[in-house]
């Protein structure tokens, strides 16, 4: 069983701080991690993505991955209120599944719910 | 740039009625293409998704079935809606990249209340 898991919160963080979300996963094949997030209500919306050990940063937000721990995080600086949503990790299954034509299946966490306060 | 539509946005149908949710892609041709049920509180549930056209695979035996009729169009039905199948159900899709990673994006959702 593949298994995606996140601590379900709620993690709350005063306006301007940083935010840490975290994220690990079972299947030592896996090669691609996702960071969505989601406003109550509304769809999942990508926000950072990463294949490789290390950080890789994109404006506010950082994503880092740890394979050997099989973690990955999500940092957000300077936190604004409208953070404040569910953070969901997702895990890709190796790309050799999808050469055999098995599609591509993404495994999600549960969600962090972030609450971002004046 | 792609985009992807669903409809109905909302939907409340009585036990025992069928259902035919509708998925859209524009913007990109022979796109890999899910369904996603997201049930209240809990996380996301791929229920089904396909490579091609009048190709489906299932990932959750249920009383749901899926159908790719055309490239860019996935229609999710049932023929007898249960409680249990009320929830939030989401259209992704991907096109697979060099080194066979891709990336999912979500459509709007429809949220399915069956009464």
């Amino acid at each position: 069983q593949k298994e995606v898991e996140q601590n379900s919160g709620p993690l709350s963080v005063p306006e301007g701080a940083i935010a840490s979300l975290n994220c690990t996963y079972s299947d030592r094949g896996s090669q691609s991690f996702f960071w969505y997030r989601q406003y109550s209500g509304k769809s999942p919306e990508l926000i950072m993505f990463i294949y490789s050990n290390g950080d890789k940063e994109d404006g506010r937000f950082t994503a880092q991955l740890n394979k050997a721990s099989q973690y990955v995080s999500l940092l957000i600086r300077d936190s604004q209120p409208s953070d404040s949503a569910t953070y969901l990790c997702a895990v890709n299954m190796p790309p050799e599944s999808i050469l055999t034509g098995g599609g591509n299946k993404l495994t999600f966490g549960t969600g962090t719910q972030l609450k971002v306060e004046l | 740039s792609q985009t992807i539509h669903q409809w109905p946005a909302t939907l409340v149908q009585p036990v025992g009625s069928p259902l035919s949710l509708e998925c859209t892609v524009e913007g990109t041709s022979n796109p890999n293409l899910y369904w996603y049920r997201q049930a209240a509180g809990r996380g996301l549930q791929l229920l089904f998704y396909s490579v091609g056209i009048g190709q489906i695979s299932s990932e959750v035996p249920q009383n749901l079935s899926a159908s790719r009729p055309q490239d860019r169009q996935f229609i999710l039905s049932s023929k007898k809606l249960l409680l249990s199948d009320s929830g939030f159900y989401l259209c992704a899709w991907s096109v697979i990249r060099a080194g066979g990673r891709d990336t999912q994006y979500f459509g709007p959702g429809t949220r399915l209340t069956v009464l």
